[in-house]
């Protein structure tokens, strides 16, 4: 199984500033991941696939980047509405897997 | 517009069993992966295993595995998660979730709740 690990576990920002999110796997998964954003009571919605690419909806603020075992979501100028917990998930392994999530507050 | 519909919260006792389910439409059933997914209370995803309708192939969790049965029923366009035996364990929140052709999970359920207790 691979691992993800996600840090840092909470980051606190203040509208309008940047957030800088970290996924680390346990082994290469080549460029097979995505980030997906979880609001309150809702179901995870798909920000980020392969690495890079952003989902249908995505705002350009959400973008990502890395290869291998170390991935980054970088959130810029952040909006109200993005305050949530953001998982990365791998798909390189037939068990995909999920990171442990980091929560994104309010400073 | 693909759409995933998912029964209705259960509340149940230890020991019983459960069957829930993920109604789709908007797009061939049979050609996609239908994964389900766990999250406990306060906790993140889990990824509990996948089906493809088309020939029910069907893939667990090993950390998972003997807990639950994946199933589809292609005529009803539905996938489905059963427990034989509950625990006060398996209290948590299950989504489906359909894959797209890149391989990633696009399209979500909202969710179905699972309240063991005695």
């Amino acid at each position: 199984e691979i691992v993800l690990t996600q840090s840092p576990d909470t980051v606190s920002v203040s509208p309008g500033e940047r957030a800088t999110l970290s996924c680390r796997a346990s082994q290469s998964v080549s460029g097979y991941l995505a980030w997906y954003q979880q609001k309150p009571g809702q179901a995870p919605r798909l920000l980020i696939y392969d690495a890079s690419n952003r989902a249908t909806g995505t705002p350009a603020r959400f973008s990502g980047s890395g290869s291998g075992t170390d991935f980054t979501l970088t959130i810029n100028n952040l909006e109200p509405d993005d305050f949530a917990v953001y998982y990365c998930q791998q798909r390189y392994h037939w068990l995909a897997t999920f990171g442990q999530g980091t929560k994104v507050e309010v400073k | 517009e693909v759409q995933l519909v998912q029964s209705g919260a259960e509340v149940k006792k230890p020991g019983e069993s459960v069957k829930i389910s993920c109604k789709t439409s908007g797009d061939n059933f049979s050609n996609s992966w239908i994964a389900w997914v766990r999250q406990m209370p306060g906790k993140g995803l889990e990824w509990m295993g996948i089906i493809y309708p088309g020939d029910d192939d069907t893939r667990y969790n090993p950390s998972f595995q003997g807990q639950f049965t994946i199933s589809a029923d292609k005529s009803l366009t539905t996938a489905y998660l059963q427990w034989t035996t509950l625990h006060d364990s398996d209290i948590a929140m299950f989504y489906c979730a359909r894959r797209d052709s890149r391989g990633w999970l696009v399209h979500w359920g909202r969710g179905t709740l699972v309240t063991v207790s005695s």
